[in-house]
């Protein structure tokens, strides 16, 4: 089982408010980082550290962290925003990458 | 702009080996650490391996510890995954990324990510 827990499914109507969680105990000390992954295509990063979007993502998509668990929020969900997320950190030991198991959003 | 171009993959046997290969452009290659991540069919990401921007460190996940051996030529710009003893859970699509990041910031909480990926290259284990 993996270090990084998410919810594995999750739906939200078009245009409505979505948010994604990952907890682990590691993200005390290591931000998570969050991929977007589509059917056929390379992933791409998302949301990185405390709240930092890079360059290309859209503004409706945000990230926050609270004790061992970060979030990621889509606001005003859109049809191109269906895809898996995968957070990803550092494993007990600090020395490793681990991923979360994904979370598959629906838009509806 | 910025390429990572993973080659190399394929069929091979159960217990056979291969080389993967991953060119870089449009960065300073020699100043990033490199990750490989994989992704079986129908399951999520996995980490692989890192290596450090000079070599000087590598980490590999249990799963291919002692098989794998990941390497870079700085000169030539690429990274490679040395991939022996292989089995059928090996089957994934293997991407390369870079990492940025890489420090403690104002509240002592280390922030890192993969950056820029490659489209990957199949490696498929089978009789």
């Amino acid at each position: 089982s993996s270090e990084l827990t998410q919810d594995p499914d999750v739906s939200v109507a078009l245009g409505q408010t979505v948010r994604i969680t990952c907890q682990g105990d590691r993200l005390r000390s290591y931000y998570a980082s969050w991929y977007q992954v589509k059917p056929g295509q390379a992933p791409i990063c998302v949301m990185y550290g405390k709240k930092n979007r890079p360059s290309g993502i859209p503004d409706r998509i945000s990230g926050s962290t609270s004790g061992d668990t970060a979030s990621l929020t889509i606001t005003g969900a859109q049809a191109e925003d269906e895809a898996d997320y995968y957070c990803c950190s550092r494993d007990s030991s600090g020395t490793r990458v681990v991923f979360g198991g994904g979370t598959k959003v629906t838009v509806l | 702009q910025v390429q990572l171009v993973e080659s190399g993959g394929g069929v091979v046997q159960p217990g056979g080996s291969l080389r993967l290969s991953c060119a870089a452009s449009g960065f300073m290659f020699s100043s990033y650490g490199m990750h490989w991540v994989r992704q079986a069919p129908g399951k999520g990401l996995e980490w692989v391996a890192f290596l450090r921007y000079d070599g000087s460190n590598k980490f590999y996940a249990d799963s291919v510890k002692d098989r794998f051996t990941i390497s870079r030529d700085n000169f030539k710009n690429t990274l490679f995954l040395q991939m022996n003893s292989l089995r059928a859970e090996d089957t994934a699509i293997y991407y390369c990324a870079n990492v940025e990041g890489n420090y403690f910031d104002s509240s002592a909480t280390y922030l890192e990510y993969f950056q820029h990926w490659g489209q990957g290259t199949l490696v498929t284990v089978s009789s």
